[in-house]
């Protein structure tokens, strides 16, 4: 049972147009959602993340939009460069029995930027 | 510094051999994990650790086992390999919950086919 759902699969933007990138989850109980990148032969690395308390969380050219009655939220990268070109996995998590964090994956997207 | 390390980076084997992936972490989390990242599917949680000496099964635990020692090490285990367990192999450790951050931070990867 896929808990959350993401799209696209692949993405092709232009250098400087908006990349976005959809997540949809199903569990109310999640309450930490990060956006990992992760460039080839590289392991995933947190690029920003957002609780549900707000609907909106802005680092640079990157915002997460959160809509927690939708249960959806997603990823906008401004201005995108061609070294933003990655593969982006959206996650959700919940506080496991011993308070460590329990992260579900979306499935994936790959972002090519284009000059 | 070097964060998370993993052992090997790339590893074939034939059906029924049996391995250990190594992972390494210098940053004194008490949390680590172990998933698997295959095609369209994401990274799903084989199995965590919420303290030296303590396991825990995620979503994907057959076939598997772990051991985690001493608290800066996690090791994964394959007992008799089979093809469906050619995966990309992440491991990733955090720091006690309570913290400023719930990051994960995730190793290189390790490849490993199984023929």
């Amino acid at each position: 049972q896929q808990q959350v759902k993401q799209s696209p699969q692949s993405l092709i933007v232009q250098k400087g147009g908006i990349s976005i990138i959809n997540c949809a989850y199903e569990n109310t109980a999640f309450d930490y959602f990060p956006w990992y990148q992760q460039f080839p032969g590289k392991g995933p690395a947190l690029l920003i993340a957002i609780r549900p308390d707000v609907s909106e969380k802005k680092e640079g050219r990157f915002t997460i939009s959160f809509n927690k009655s939708a249960k959806q939220f997603s990823l906008h990268i401004m201005d995108s460069q061609p070294g933003d070109s990655a593969t982006y996995f959206c996650a959700a998590s919940m506080r496991g029995n011993f308070g460590n964090e329990k992260l579900t994956f979306g499935t994936g997207t790959r972002l090519t930027i284009i000059p | 510094n070097a964060g998370v390390t993993q052992t090997p980076k790339f590893r074939v084997l034939k059906t029924g051999q049996s391995m250990t992936l190594l992972c390494a972490q210098d940053m004194n989390h008490e949390y680590m994990y172990w998933y698997r990242q295959d095609p369209g599917m994401g990274l799903r949680l084989i199995h965590y650790s919420v303290g030296e000496g303590t396991t825990a099964k995620g979503e994907v635990p057959d076939g598997y086992n772990v051991s985690r020692l001493k608290k800066q090490n996690f090791l994964l285990g394959l007992e008799s390999a089979a093809p469906s367990q050619t995966s990309v192999y992440f491991c990733a450790s955090s720091p006690f919950a309570g913290g400023s951050t719930d990051t994960q931070y995730f190793g290189p990867g390790t490849r490993l086919t199984v023929l």
